[in-house]
């Protein structure tokens, strides 16, 4: 149980197009799900925390114009990157709170998308 | 804002060695969780303390919070080549929902 998938995987896209990148709680429902941003041998940095129904949180130095997130329902997450440029290029792994579970319980993680901007 | 650091920031050891991480908090938490993330991959939850002073083990780790729930600690006990990858501290803070990470251990284990 608790799985969380992502896609796409990986994509490649020229500079200027926009991404979505979908996050879906396969076999639970998440009330929160979190987006996280990775490059390469670094730390997780959290994006923005997204709740089902409701506007994201963006963490400081995140623009909202640029990284849209809809939380459309309860297993369903999405991130567009809009005019992606080269410097958007990275990991990106979302994950998922379970609605049983209490604030300080752990995520489940997706297995990330890898974004190449050219 | 609240930062997690985390040392060594790679150790690389004979299989059979043992392995400590340790991660510190600017700040207090209401508790700490542990990932790992194997290369290539996503962070797998492995474990939450919550109580101040708390020790728990599976099987070869053992993880501690500190007393005064700023610091934990991670060791493996002879190591295996399994046990490749960074491992990831994560805390929460007061009431927030959201982990903050630490910087990472990356673990190399050769035979």
């Amino acid at each position: 149980g608790a799985v969380v998938s992502q896609h796409p995987s990986r994509v490649i896209c020229k500079s200027g197009t926009s991404v979505k990148i979908e996050c879906r709680s396969l076999d639970f429902q998440a009330t929160t799900m979190f987006w996280y941003r990775q490059f390469p041998k670094k730390s997780l940095m959290l994006m923005a925390t997204s709740n089902e129904g409701s506007k994201a949180t963006y963490e400081q130095g995140v623009e909202k114009d640029k990284f849209l997130i809809n939380h459309a329902s309860l297993t369903l997450s999405t991130l567009t990157v809009t005019s992606a440029h080269p410097e958007d290029s990275s990991f990106y792994i979302c994950s998922a709170r379970a609605r049983w579970a209490g604030p300080y319980n752990e995520q489940f993680f997706g297995p990330g998308t890898r974004l190449t901007v050219l | 804002g609240q930062q997690v650091m985390q040392i060594p920031q790679y150790q690389h050891v004979q299989e059979g060695e043992d392995f400590t991480t340790y991660c510190n908090s600017s700040t207090t938490l209401s508790n700490i969780q542990w990932y790992k993330q194997r290369p290539g991959g996503h962070p797998v939850f492995l474990i939450q303390l919550v109580k101040s002073g708390e020790v728990k083990k599976q099987k070869r780790l053992t993880f501690q919070f500190g007393e005064a729930k700023k610091n934990s600690s991670l060791h493996i006990t002879a190591t295996q080549t399994t046990d490749v990858g960074t491992y990831f501290c994560a805390g929460l803070a007061g009431t927030a929902s959201k982990l903050t990470f630490g910087t990472g251990t990356r673990l190399q284990v050769t035979l």
